[in-house]
């Protein structure tokens, strides 16, 4: 079946460092790869996505890139900011007639200034 | 912002109660989903719907059921409510596109349910 596997958190940074969150999933076929994020006691937002092999997502100085090869779809930041502060979920969608998001357990990110 | 609301928004109920959450959307997308979120567990999918009248199970459906008479609702019932259930519940909404299965979902913000 179809999983996502990212790390663990949480993970806590000072201002104007760099950030990376590992993705890694399991498909069959050809998924598109979603990044959300969750700011505190909000629903989920979706934060940018790529739908195929070599696809960069890009939104708000975070980007990803889907890597068919290496099956991973790392979020990184060159520069966070006190308010990037979130739990951070990355999420696959399959494809082939299916609308279904499985997501990774979260990674919870806090900014200290 | 997508028009999703989720009501009510926090809730607490006792043990073998029944209790329904109620998701409506002006969004008139034909998917709709529920999730609940758990510590340690990120998001799982409960149960969806594909259109009026059909939904499927997700992947902890047990102890829930689901109805969607109308476009717009979609309704979660816990059918007697036990502490494990206690939870943090999503909605969500997604639309086909036209030669794309790949689209992307909005939430809700959530109901928080209590079972004491």
């Amino acid at each position: 079946g179809n999983s996502v596997t990212q790390m663990e958190g949480p993970v806590t940074l000072s201002e104007e460092a760099f950030l990376t969150i590992n993705c890694t999933y399991t498909a069959t076929g050809y998924p598109s790869l979603f990044w959300y994020v969750q700011y505190p006691g909000e629903g989920l937002q979706l934060l940018l996505k790529a739908t195929k092999a070599d696809d960069k997502g890009s939104n708000k100085g975070f980007e990803a890139t889907y890597r068919k090869e290496t099956t991973s779809f790392h979020l990184e930041k060159g520069s966070v900011q006190v308010s990037d502060s979130a739990v951070y979920f990355c999420a696959l969608s399959p494809g082939a007639g299916s609308y279904q998001l499985t997501f990774g357990k979260g990674t919870k990110l806090s900014v200290i200034p | 912002d997508a028009g999703i609301t989720q009501s009510p928004r926090h809730k607490v109920t006792e043990t073998g109660t029944p209790v329904t959450l109620r998701c409506h959307q002006t969004e008139n997308h034909r998917y709709m989903y529920w999730y609940r979120q758990d510590p340690g567990h990120g998001l799982r999918l409960i149960h969806y719907s594909y259109g009026v009248k059909d939904t499927d199970k997700g992947e902890v459906s047990d102890g829930y059921s689901v109805s969607r008479s109308k476009t717009e609702d979609f309704l979660l019932t816990l059918e007697s409510a036990t502490s494990s259930q206690t939870s943090v519940y999503f909605c969500a909404i997604s639309e086909s596109v036209r030669d794309t299965y790949n689209t992307e979902a909005f939430f809700g913000q959530g109901t928080r349910l209590t079972v004491v």
